[in-house]
């Protein structure tokens, strides 16, 4: 199965609060990370977490790791339109020279 | 202080035609990165380099594909000839170097082979 899997679409109205979810495979995984990616546009990182870590929390952004079940989400409070995008969940492995191995990204449109 | 610059941002080419990219990272940065994203996926890297070295390109299709970073900062990618799947999104990001948690992307060019 892939390393790192992402569910396809997530909706949710404006104001309301988003949680996008990421599952991955690698118990050596370093660092998880969550970039997002506007249409025609390049990759923006938006917020990491090192492995040894639970949460981390900067402004909106609430990321939360869970290693036993190789599982992290990331929270958008308060979310806005201007937050549709593409979100991707990556994860580096020290011994691949943190090379990124991304999810297939989730969707998130936002309804005003 | 200016992010990782890419060109062309949109390429249309034949089938069997060859083609190149550019890349040009952020100052300073030893590790730069090639991926290629196919439409609906997340990008999948190709080519990492630290300074001049490619330290992994097992990723990357060698019968056609090619890269170079003679000099250490600026990176070209060419793919020669192109075939009508290697119609993508290649994306170049770079990092200060391996140990470094942060990568940076370019916005990409979009390849489209017909």
């Amino acid at each position: 199965g892939e390393d790192v899997e992402q569910s396809l679409f997530l909706s949710v109205r404006e104001g309301d609060s988003s949680v996008i979810n990421c599952t991955y495979t690698d118990s050596s995984s370093t660092y998880l990370y969550w970039y997002k990616q506007e249409p025609g546009a390049g990759l923006q990182l938006l917020t990491y977490i090192f492995s040894n870590m639970d949460m981390k929390q900067d402004q909106r952004l609430t990321v939360l790791l869970n290693k036993k079940d190789k599982h992290l989400s990331l929270r958008i409070a308060d979310t806005q339109t201007g937050d549709s995008a593409i979100y991707f969940c990556a994860e580096t492995r020290r011994q691949a020279g943190n090379m990124l191995t991304f999810g297939g990204g989730t969707r998130l449109m936002v309804k005003p | 202080e200016a992010g990782v610059v890419q060109s062309p941002r949109y390429k249309i080419i034949e089938k069997k035609q060859p083609v190149a990219f550019w890349c040009n990272p952020i100052s300073g940065h030893n590790t730069l990165y090639w991926y290629l994203q196919n439409l609906g996926q997340g990008p999948e890297l190709l080519i990492r380099y630290e300074n001049e070295e490619a330290v992994d390109d097992s990723q990357l299709p060698k019968d056609r594909f090619s890269a170079e970073r003679l000099k250490g900062v600026d990176s070209t990618l060419k793919i020669q000839p192109a075939e009508l799947g290697d119609s993508a999104v290649y994306l170049c990001a770079s990092s200060l170097d391996q140990r470094n948690t942060e990568a940076f992307f370019g916005q990409g060019t979009r390849l489209t082979v017909v």
